[in-house]
C-alpha cells in the first residue's frame, strides 16, 4: 500500500498518560497535515508541516500537543498529560506543495482516553 | 474565523432518488471547495471538487455547484444507490498556500433500497 499510513490504527490510555502517534505520508508528499475529528463532526485542522518546517499551527493545539517532522518524511503527533476531552480520531493527510488540493488521508488513529 | 455550515446534518432517500446537500462558508477569500466522502471506520475519500473559476462541475453522477457571490456550494447525486450511503463532508480552503481544510460538520446519507 503506497498511501498515507498512521500507526497505531487505535489507542487507549488512561488520563494522564503521554501518547505518541506516528504518520507516513506518501513518498514523494512534502506537505503533510494533521487534523482531529470528533464523533458525529467534521475533520477540524490542528497543523501542517512542509518538509521539516511547522508553518501553521491551531488554536485547538493546546501546549499538551507537540508535532514534529525532523527529516520531512514521517511525522509524530504527541499528547502529553492526556485528558479524556483529547478522545477522537487523529488524522493525517498529505500532498504535494503544487497540488494542495489533493489532500490523501490516512486511516486515522483512533484515541480513547479513560 | 473561517467557518463552513453544512446542512442537513442526516438525509434519507429512496434508491434512484437524488440527494441534495448543501453548504455555506464564511471566507470570501476561499477559492477551492472539495467534497469528502468517509465510510463508517474509514478514512475520507475526496469525491469530486470544485475551484472559485467554475460554476459547476460533474462526474457521472456526482455534481457539485458554486455560487461565490452567496458563497455557498452543494454536492447532487443523481440515481443514488445503497453504495452512496455514507457520511459526507464539504470543505473549504482559504486563500495563501497553506492548504489547511475547514470542514463542515457531515451528512449522514442514507439510500434506502
Amino acid at each position: 500500500d503506497t498511501g498515507v499510513s498512521q500507526d497505531p490504527r487505535h489507542k487507549i490510555t488512561k488520563r494522564g498518560q503521554n501518547v505518541t502517534f506516528r504518520c507516513d505520508p506518501i513518498s514523494e508528499h512534502n506537505r503533510l497535515y494533521w487534523y482531529r475529528q470528533t464523533l458525529g463532526q467534521g475533520p477540524e485542522f490542528l497543523t501542517y508541516f512542509q518538509n521539516e518546517a511547522q508553518l501553521e499551527k491551531s488554536r485547538l493545539l493546546s501546549d499538551r500537543f507537540s508535532a514534529e517532522r525532523p527529516k520531512g518524511s514521517f511525522s509524530t503527533l504527541e499528547i502529553q498529560r492526556t485528558e479524556q476531552g483529547d478522545s477522537a480520531m487523529y488524522l493525517c493527510a498529505s500532498s504535494l506543495p503544487s497540488t494542495i488540493w489533493s489532500q490523501y488521508f490516512g486511516p486515522g488513529t483512533r484515541l480513547t482516553v479513560l | 474565523g473561517e467557518n463552513v455550515e453544512q446542512h442537513p446534518s442526516t438525509l434519507s432517500v429512496q434508491e434512484g432518488d437524488s440527494a441534495v446537500i448543501k453548504c455555506t462558508y464564511s471566507d470570501s477569500a476561499s477559492n477551492y471547495f472539495p467534497w469528502y466522502k468517509q465510510e463508517l471506520g474509514k478514512r475520507p475519500q475526496l469525491i469530486i471538487d470544485i475551484r472559485s473559476n467554475v460554476g459547476e462541475k460533474k462526474d457521472q453522477r456526482i455534481a457539485v455547484t458554486l455560487n461565490k457571490t452567496a458563497k455557498h456550494f452543494s454536492l447532487h447525486i443523481t440515481e443514488t444507490q445503497p453504495e452512496d450511503s455514507a457520511v459526507y463532508f464539504c470543505a473549504a480552503m482559504g486563500s495563501g498556500n497553506t492548504g489547511k481544510l475547514i470542514f463542515g460538520q457531515g451528512t449522514t446519507l442514507q439510500v434506502k433500497p
